[in-house]
């Protein structure tokens, strides 16, 4: 089965302090994960890939493939992060999907 | 580049009726794919669009249909529309690399 699942639907910090987002995945075959994000009034925008290994707006997310996870961290959070954050899987299988989590809401307290 | 565009953007409907949704893709995009996102859950795959033919099905039922023109831009029509049916349809193009998800079509049935 291919399932994501984000165990937080809310998480509130307070701004400078650390941020870790979780994501868990169910897939048989090699992971492709990405973390998305829906800033207040915009659309659903890319946020990072596993495989570009980057860094975007200070967050970072390493694939672990022993505890089937991807989670998504900033060492100092900023207001400007509050925002809904989607972890989803991509599979290639005929089509290119995007299988999601249900989404945590992260709200950065000044 | 005016990224993926979606109408209308909001749309109100009884249970019964059927509602066409439009979407244009990304210029340079070939492939369209349709996802529902009902409150408070993450976007679910209804289906992808590639050569004008339906490359995979998410578990949707038949009622949901779509279509896609030579244009490569895109329709998804319900029928027998249901309370259930009340959601954000987004529209995603694609092509070698990732996807670009539109605003959305917000769909009330009442």
């Amino acid at each position: 089965a291919q399932r994501v699942t984000q165990p937080e639907k809310l998480l509130s910090v307070f701004k400078g302090a650390p941020v870790e987002l979780k994501c868990n995945y169910s897939y048989s075959g090699s992971p492709e994960l990405f973390w998305y994000v829906q800033y207040s009034r915009q659309r659903l925008q890319l946020l990072l890939r596993h495989i570009s290994r980057e860094s975007i707006k200070g967050f970072t997310a390493d694939l672990n493939k022993g505890e089937t996870s991807f989670h998504l961290k900033k060492p100092f959070a900023q207001e400007e992060d509050s925002a809904m954050y989607y972890c989803a899987l991509y599979i290639i299988q005929g089509a290119q999907k995007l299988v999601f989590g249900q989404g945590t809401r992260l709200t950065i307290n000044p | 580049d005016a990224g993926v565009t979606q109408s209308p953007t909001h749309l109100i409907k009884t249970r019964g009726q059927q509602v066409t949704l439009r979407c244009s893709p990304k210029s340079g995009h070939d492939t369209v794919s349709w996802y529902q996102q009902a409150l408070g859950q993450g976007p679910q795959f209804i289906f992808q669009y590639y050569e004008e033919e339906e490359r995979q099905r998410g578990n949707f039922p038949d009622r949901f249909s779509g279509h896609q023109f030579p244009n490569y831009s895109s329709e998804l029509n319900v029928n027998a529309l249901l309370l259930g049916d009340s959601a954000l349809y987004l529209c995603a193009s694609s092509s070698y690399y990732g996807y670009t998800f539109g605003s959305g079509t917000r769909l009330t049935v009442v």
